[in-house]
């Protein structure tokens, strides 16, 4: 079965540091998606980025950057100069394909909690 | 474009009621709709998967008569929570996805819910 594992539960930095947040996933197939979401205290789910298993190339959007290595399973995050605005609720997850050539629901990691300090 | 919508945001609903939250897709249909079960500081976690026309599926431990949910739109998905206890309260979200695009899954804003 598949499983999303982000093992930092809260990261506290000062505004402007880079931080990054660490995804581990775990899946037999071969076909998969990754994704990370921002969840600020509002509840909404905000959609970064989502990348599929086929693509390794590292992928950069203004002070984000996606760091994506098959070999160690990993899809870590990075946030360049850091802002009290990043300051939510990251998450984590996998969507395994199936026979019927759709999509599984996600599976998300617990969540990192990202506190910018001013 | 890819907006969905739930109503309501919030609801308080007493013991032993049933309450239903509805996810509309508002510009696509949603082929397949998704639910998600949030308790405070914690994770997403899936509840069932439906599609238009189709009976939804249950992922393990979700009891299927508690949790009702009808996919009988391809833009309106509901969630029946019944005879409600204080361990449902949640926050509970649902995503859609389109024919031909099933790895882009669109969330709603959530609904908290909350038993007395």
């Amino acid at each position: 079965a598949q499983k999303v594992t982000q093992a930092q539960t809260e990261i506290s930095v000062v505004e402007k540091e880079d931080v990054t947040l660490d995804c581990v996933y775990e899946t037999r197939d071969t076909t998969y998606y990754l994704f990370w979401y921002k969840q600020p205290p509002s509840g909404e789910l905000v959609f970064l980025i989502r990348r599929n298993s086929f693509d390794e190339q590292n992928e950069i959007s203004g002070r984000y950057s996606w760091n994506f290595q098959k070999s160690t399973s990993s899809f870590n995050f990075t946030i360049t100069a850091s802002q009290v605005v990043d300051s939510a609720v990251y998450f984590c997850a996998l969507s395994e394909s199936y026979s019927g050539g759709g999509a599984d629901g996600l599976t998300f990691g617990k969540g990192t909690h990202l506190i910018i300090q001013p | 474009g890819a907006v969905v919508s739930q109503h309501p945001s919030w609801v308080i609903c007493k013991s032993g009621t049933s309450v239903k939250i509805e996810c509309r897709s508002l510009d696509f249909q949603a082929t397949t709709m998704f639910w998600y079960r949030q308790f405070p500081k914690q994770s997403l976690m899936l509840m069932a998967t439906s599609n238009e026309g189709s009976k939804a599926t249950y992922e393990q431990g979700v009891e299927k008569d508690k949790f009702l949910i009808n996919h009988a739109s391809l833009t309106l998905s509901t969630l029946t929570v019944t005879s409600a206890h204080p361990e449902d309260s949640s926050f509970y979200i649902c995503s859609a996805s389109r024919a031909g695009l099933p790895y882009e899954q669109y969330f709603g804003p959530g609904t908290r819910l909350t038993v007395t």
